[in-house]
Order: structure tokens, then C-alpha cells, then sequence
């Protein structure tokens, strides 16, 4: 089954803990991206990734980094965690970056909470 | 700069009436915009997206979105809602037909009443 997968889905941690959220893909798509989501906000994208080893900032890129060393993994990293990046985080993939197939899957969310 | 507005927070419409969610756009290049749904604690499943081809863009679930660029505007519509129509719109933007930098509205939270 095609699918974008991330874990943990829920996740408790606290400040100053690193912490990795993982995401893979199993569609052999280009185009990766994590997003947080936040009430009255929307998402927000963080970080995208247009194939591998080219990855970019989004909108609110501080406090994350991302690897993208092989094409079907995008784990979004947090060195040290803070309160303000509790959110709901979701990654998506898409075929391609470019054209008719850039169309977004995205997995089901990681619920994070930095006490 | 490329920005994504939607106009409403909220809307609220009986089964079987009309549905209109509005989304306006800023962008100095010609965009690639998508309308995505999101059920309570699921994620994202798009709806439709405009490409240059049509401005008047059918989806899924008899959901159709028109570009406008006079007006700037990708308003998505429905003849008739349903109760499953119920949950949350994002109105979705980026620079041409590239994804890459993507910008999200605040989403509109449509309710429906039977």
C-alpha cells in the first residue's frame, strides 16, 4: 500500500531533549516536506526537500534541521526542543516537483508536546 | 512576496444548500494553487488543484474551484453539501508549476447542519 509513514504519533518530551521524528515514503517520491500545524495558524512548512540531498527552508525553519541522505526517508530533527514547537507536524511527499504530479500525500501527523 | 488568504474562519451551511469557501492569493509569478480537506485527526487528502490548462477545476467529491486572476481568486464551490462534507479547507499556493516554498491559509472550518 502507497503510503507516507511518520513516527512516533504521539510524542512527550522536554525541553533541551533532542529528538527525531522519522517519515518514509515507499512511492519512490521526489518532492518531501514537513509542515507543523497550529491552531488559528494552519500549516507552516519548515522544510522541503526537492530529491536527494537538496533540501530548503520553508516558512519557519529555526529550531529544525533535516537530512534527506536517501530518497524514500526525511527525518525532521530537533537538536533542542522548546514549549513554542508543541504542534501537530506533518510530512508529505510527491511524485515530482514539477508538473501534473505535484500532488501531496501526507502521512497521518505526529502529535509533539515539549514540556 | 507570495501569500495565501482564506476569508472565512468559519462557515456554517445546511445539508443540501450551497457551498462557497473563498481563498485569495498574492503572488508576482503565475501560481500553482490546490485546494486539500482535512477530517478530524487525519491528515491531508487534496481536493483539486488549478493548473494553466483550465481555470475551472473539477475534484473529487463534487468539488470544483475557479481561478480567477482579475480577482485573484480560487474559491471553492459545491452545489449541494453533504453531513460527510463537514471538516476543515486549506487553500494552498506556491510559484508556478514547481512546488517547492508553499504556502498554506489559515484554513476555513466548514460545518454542516442537517
Amino acid at each position: 500500500e502507497a503510503q507516507v509513514t511518520q513516527n512516533p504519533r504521539y510524542l512527550i518530551t522536554v525541553t533541551g531533549k533532542k529528538l527525531t521524528v522519522t517519515c518514509s515514503q515507499n512511492m519512490n517520491h521526489e518532492y518531501m516536506s514537513w509542515y507543523r500545524q497550529d491552531p488559528g495558524l494552519g500549516l507552516r512548512q519548515i522544510y522541503y526537500s526537492m530529491n536527494v540531498e537538496v533540501t530548503d527552508k520553508g516558512d519557519v525553519p529555526e529550531g529544525y534541521k533535516v537530512s534527506r541522505k536517501e530518497k524514500r526517508n526525511f527525518p525532521l530533527i530537533l537538536e533542542s526542543p522548546s514549549p513554542n514547537q508543541t504542534s501537530l507536524y506533518f510530512c508529505a511527499s510527491s511524485p515530482s516537483a514539477k508538473g501534473a504530479k505535484n500532488i501531496q500525500y501526507f502521512g497521518a501527523g505526529t502529535r509533539l508536546s515539549v514540556l | 512576496a507570495q501569500s495565501v488568504t482564506q476569508l472565512d474562519s468559519h462557515v456554517s451551511v445546511s445539508e443540501g444548500t450551497p457551498v462557497l469557501l473563498r481563498c485569495n492569493y498574492s503572488s508576482s509569478y503565475s501560481p500553482s494553487l490546490f485546494w486539500y480537506v482535512q477530517h478530524p485527526n487525519k491528515g491531508l487528502q487534496l481536493l483539486l488543484k488549478y493548473t494553466s490548462a483550465a481555470t475551472l477545476v473539477k475534484g473529487i467529491n463534487g468539488f470544483e474551484a475557479e481561478f480567477k486572476k482579475s480577482e485573484t481568486s480560487f474559491h471553492l464551490t459545491k452545489p449541494s453539501a453533504h453531513m460527510s462534507d463537514a471538516a476543515e479547507y486549506f487553500c494552498v499556493g506556491g510559484r508556478g508549476s514547481t512546488l517547492g516554498r508553499l504556502y498554506f491559509g489559515r484554513g476555513t472550518q466548514l460545518t454542516v447542519w442537517p
